[in-house]
């Protein structure tokens, strides 16, 4: 069974920064793609980074692009997520995402 | 950046009545690359439907997907008690991937 487990968020200043962090298991994890996405307090789904297989291909949404860093751990079954300059409207919860199935996100509030 | 329009932006229904709904692209989308998804309230949103008709491992058979080039649905035959909930289109394969605003099916 797919299974992968967000963690990292909480309450960050404006400005500041944060390491998301995705625990993946039961699929061979070096095969595949990942995602990050989010979702804002009572709004839509969000794309908002790729990587590929072995980490050397990302995609950034604009909204994102320059301020956020995925990456990956091949040898750990691991995906990150470093965001930095964080902003008001970057708070949302975040989720992984692995050919469709999302883990259960973690929340990043962005707050003074 | 293609856009994904969903319609209507709320559906009321009654158990075991038929729900349509749709999704327009503002360019043509690959059907490989269309997806659609499921969210209930406090809840991780689950894939129903890939490759725009393909069901998802579990999914029950009252849900399809159809549809090609701009214009896609997605059918549930017979609405369960369970089916109640926000439904969003999601456009992958080439970047940005984009999702609709989405669909919030209510009961009637």
């Amino acid at each position: 069974e797919v299974q992968l487990v967000e963690s990292g968020g909480g309450l960050v200043q404006p400005g500041g920064s944060l390491r998301l962090s995705c625990a993946a298991s039961g699929f061979s994890f070096t095969s595949y793609s990942l995602n990050w996405m989010r979702q804002a307090p009572g709004k839509g789904l969000e794309w908002i980074s790729y990587i590929s297989r072995g980490g050397e291909t990302t995609y950034y949404a604009d909204s994102v692009k320059g301020r956020f860093t995925i990456s990956r751990d091949n040898a750990k079954n691991s995906l990150f997520l470093q965001m930095d300059s964080l902003r008001g409207e970057d708070t949302a919860v975040y989720y992984c995402d692995h050919a469709g199935t999302w883990g259960q996100g973690t929340l990043v509030t962005v707050s003074s | 950046e293609i856009v994904l329009t969903q319609s209507p932006g709320t559906l009321s229904l009654s158990p075991g009545e038929r729900a349509t709904l749709s999704c327009r692209a503002s360019q043509s989308v690959n059907t490989n690359y269309l997806a659609w998804y499921q969210q209930k309230p406090g809840q991780t949103p689950r894939l129903l439907i890939s490759g725009a008709s393909s069901r998802a491992t579990g999914i029950p058979d009252r849900f399809s997907g159809s549809g090609s080039g701009t214009d896609f649905t997605l059918t549930i035959s017979r609405l369960e008690p369970e089916d109640f909930a926000v439904y969003y289109c999601q456009k992958h394969g080439s970047f940005p991937y984009t999702f609709g605003q989405g669909t919030k099916l209510e009961i009637k």
